[in-house]
């Protein structure tokens, strides 16, 4: 089975510009998620999404971070401007109910470093 | 969200020691206690959870204790392996719905040779 794919790997970008990242989950999967890992800290929650749909928001900055879902498959995080404090971790993961369960899998995650 | 507490922020263990790792929490709703490895480079993996309705899971060298009354559980690495050395994180899931992760703030172990 394959993992969850994201990209790039690495980006880095001067304040004020935009950047997006790619998530592609586990086939079937129907919920999708965003997290940000600042260094030394655990991942936060930014958005949470059931197939194409928004589940939950409530963390994300709307001001300069979007997300969408296409066809309940894919999903795009985008920041727009960037700020400092964006540098961090961004990691998708994905899940889908088993046996009562819901195990999160997470891709490798892209880095974002803004100068 | 509620906050999952960890500690230590760092451990250092020799080999075939025993790690511990703690984490509390307040939230009565959780109700599914995941805890999840983290190598440099890699996403976050589920490494043991257990539910609330146990006081110990045991998968080979990984054991959860959970103490419901106290709102504590914790995590034991029984003969700490050098491979072992990553960051570890303790999380805790809401009943309900939208089965959100809150993670605490990782356990960066090394086990020296």
């Amino acid at each position: 089975e394959a993992g969850v794919a994201q990209s790039p790997r690495y980006k880095i970008i001067e304040k004020r510009q935009s950047v997006a990242f790619w998530c592609n989950p586990i086939s079937g999967h129907a919920t999708l998620y965003w997290y940000q890992q600042i260094l030394g800290q655990g991942p936060k929650l930014l958005i949470q999404f059931q197939n194409n749909g928004v589940v939950d928001d409530s963390q994300l900055p709307k001001d300069r971070f979007s997300a969408e879902r296409l066809k309940g498959v894919d999903s795009t995080l985008k920041i727009q401007p960037a700020k400092l404090e964006d540098s961090a971790v961004y990691l998708c993961a994905s899940s889908a109910q088993t046996g009562g369960t819901y195990e999160q899998y997470f891709g490798p995650g892209t880095r974002l470093t803004v100068t | 969200q509620q906050q999952v507490k960890q500690s230590p922020q760092s451990l250092i263990v020799q080999k075939g020691g025993i790690s511990i790792i703690n984490c509390a929490y307040e939230n009565t709703a959780f109700d599914y206690f995941p805890w999840y490895q983290q190598f440099p480079g890699k996403g976050p993996a589920l490494l043991i959870a257990i539910r609330p309705d146990v006081s110990e899971k045991k998968e080979g060298r990984f054991t959860i204790s959970f103490n419901k009354s106290a709102k504590q559980f914790s995590l034991h690495i029984m003969d700490s392996q050098p491979g072992d050395s990553a960051t570890y994180f303790c999380a805790a899931e809401e009943a309900g719905s939208a089965r959100q992760l809150t993670f605490g703030s990782g356990t960066q172990l090394t086990v020296l040779p």
